[in-house]
């Protein structure tokens, strides 16, 4: 499984687009890029997913370089609620594992 | 409402005195997981099941035995608890009938202190 690496942390001003990056460049043709979020010490939420080409739903919009090598999640607006670690994971079709690195935890200030 | 729940939400037991931690789904899905959360470890898998009475081992099996009788339910047995098993822990459900593509459903969580 490909690894994926993301900066620690991120600030961002409320009402402004948060970027996420993510570089995945080991990943292999049949792997999906997912995104998921995690407050304090919830259960991790589902954000978005993708396999090459740019995705968006309600939540966010993710966009994937055309080499599949990176990513980046794009909150448009963000709030103060989005103040959350944020998981880049990639996920080999047809199996439920996803490996969960470090994340970046997005700090959204007013 | 679609959901996955977990009990109990908080634990704490002393070293070797077994326990269960349950997990249920009401969305027929066929694959579930446990994982645990360590500071500065992230999310690791533990065990997985693809559908009843189909089990098999993640990332970090030791300590921990799960069974699949039935498809809603994914029971996380620790038979002899040690402190090296305080961990936060997590269900997760997934539907791969449609592909696997799908999100993964988690839990609450379940905050677990063996002493």
């Amino acid at each position: 499984d490909a690894k994926t690496t993301q900066p620690p942390s991120m600030d961002c001003a409320e009402g402004r687009a948060a970027n996420l990056p993510c570089n995945h460049s080991t990943i292999s043709g049949n792997e999906y890029v997912y995104w998921y979020r995690q407050i304090h010490s919830q259960g991790p939420q589902y954000i978005i997913h993708g396999l090459k080409n740019n995705e968006t739903n309600e939540m966010a919009s993710l966009i994937i370089t055309e080499d599949r090598k990176s990513s980046t999640l794009i909150l448009p607006h963000a709030t103060l609620r989005d103040t959350a670690v944020y998981y880049c994971i990639v996920r080999v079709m047809n199996t439920g594992k996803l490996i969960f690195g470090q994340g970046t935890t997005l700090q959204v200030k007013p | 409402e679609a959901q996955v729940t977990q009990n109990p939400r908080y634990l704490i037991t002393v070293t070797g005195k077994k326990l269960t931690v349950t997990c249920s789904q009401n969305m027929n899905h066929e694959y579930m997981s446990w994982y645990r959360q360590d500071p500065g470890l992230g999310l690791r898998q533990i065990y997985y099941s693809m559908n009843v009475e189909v089990t098999d081992k993640g990332d970090v099996p030791e300590g921990y035995k799960v069974s699949r009788k039935e498809k809603r339910n994914f029971p996380l047995i620790l038979e002899s608890p040690s402190p090296n098993q305080t961990s936060l822990y997590f269900c997760a459900s997934i539907p791969t009938g449609t592909g696997g593509y799908n999100e993964q459903f988690f839990g609450p969580g379940t905050r677990l202190t063996v002493l």
